[in-house]
This record gives C-alpha cells, structure tokens and sequence, in this order.
C-alpha cells in the first residue's frame, strides 16, 4: 500500500531556532515529491524535488531528496512567526499527502 | 487573478440532502483534482481528471461524483449527504507535461457540515 509519512506531526520551537521536518514515502512508479504550506485556507507549493541530492532553496527554506532511502527533508533557518503553517509534504505519480506537520513559532 | 476559484465557501446540509461544490479555474490546466482535508488526517484525493471529458477515481470516491464537462470547471457532487462527508474540500489544478508530478494550485476550499 502506498503511503507517505511526516515527522513529526507538531513542533513547537522559538523564533530564531532552525527547524528539520521530514517526510518518508513507500509508493510504486514514483515521480516527483512535493512540498505545500498550509496557513489557513489553500496549501502553497514550496518545491518539487525529483532527483536525489540536489537541494533546492528558497530563501530561508531548502529542500533535498533521498531517492535510495525514500525521504526528503525540508529545513527552515531563522524561524519567524510568519513559518507557522502546516507542511504537506506529497508524492506523485498517484498524488498521495502526508498528513502534515504542524509548525508553531513562539516569539 | 483569479486562479482556482470554488463556490461555495460555506455550507450546511442536512443528511440526504444533495448538491454541488463548483471548482473553476483560469489557468488552462489540463488536471483538475478534488481533496477533502479532516483534522489529522491530511488531504485524501475525492477524483480526478486529466482533462475534459474525463475523470478517474482517486482514494475516497464513495459517495461522491464528478464531472468536467469544460476544461475549466470541475463538478463535485453529492448525491445524498451523510454526516461522514462533512470536511473541508479543496479544489486543485496543475499542467501535465509528461513528465512527472507538477505542482497544483489550490482553491481557498468549502467548509461543508452535514447535519
């Protein structure tokens, strides 16, 4: 069965604090792994990652992809208030979520 | 710029009764996409469909149908509403090049309560 796992499911940290969120995946014919964040209302797309070991990066946030060990991680430095959001993480060909991680930044 | 737009934003029904999430977007993409989002649960695809004219079941099609008459819009109903459908339903779109996953580009979803 395919499936896709975030870790962890909550995190609280300080403004400042740099953060690891992860996302495990067992699917068949894999295409390309994305990550979204959620604040209120529709999820925004963050990166797409299809080949291993190339990270991308955009601003404080980067991403990279571990195709033999079927995981990626997103990082995000300098946390501000503004990163609290939930984290999606999706993996394609059949489109399939993690059930997210939830980021709250303490000021 | 509109985007991906679903009406409506809010809605309470009774149990049995029936109606239509309107999802629209002006992108001209080829794949449109229904979730529905429950706490802890994440985003679990309704149906899909690569293009107009088509659709395709995804991971929790009971109870729901669809249609994509205009490659545009994309139709999600519900036939006879029960209390286990009231959740958050996100409308979703993206291009289709052919060679892998793209990114999709969200509605602000419709909070739906069945009581």
């Amino acid at each position: 069965e395919d499936k896709v796992v975030q870790s962890p499911l909550s995190l609280v940290v300080h403004e400042g604090d740099t953060v690891t969120l992860n996302c495990s995946y067992e699917v068949t014919n894999f295409r390309s792994l994305l990550w979204y964040k959620q604040e209120k209302k529709a999820p925004t797309f963050l990166f797409m990652l299809t080949s291993s070991g190339i990270e991308k990066k955009s601003g404080r946030l980067s991403s990279i992809l571990d195709k033999k060990e079927l995981f990626s991680i997103l990082n995000i430095t300098a946390t501000q208030t503004g990163d609290s959001a939930v984290y999606l993480c999706a993996v394609s060909h059949k489109i399939i979520f993690g059930k997210g991680t939830r980021l709250h930044i303490l000021p | 710029n509109a985007g991906v737009t679903q009406t409506p934003k809010f809605r309470v029904l009774k149990t049995g009764q029936s109606m239509t999430l309107l999802c629209a977007q002006d992108m001209n993409h080829e794949y449109m996409y229904w979730y529905r989002q429950d706490p802890g649960m994440g985003l679990r695809l309704i149906h899909y469909s690569v293009g107009e004219g088509t659709t395709a079941k995804g991971e929790v099609p009971d109870g729901y149908n669809v249609s994509r008459l205009k490659k545009q819009n994309f139709l999600l109903g519900l036939e006879s509403a029960a209390p286990s459908q009231t959740s958050v339903y996100f409308c979703a779109s993206s291009y289709h090049t052919g060679r892998g996953g793209q990114p999709q580009h969200f509605g602000d979803g419709t909070r739906l309560s069945i009581l």
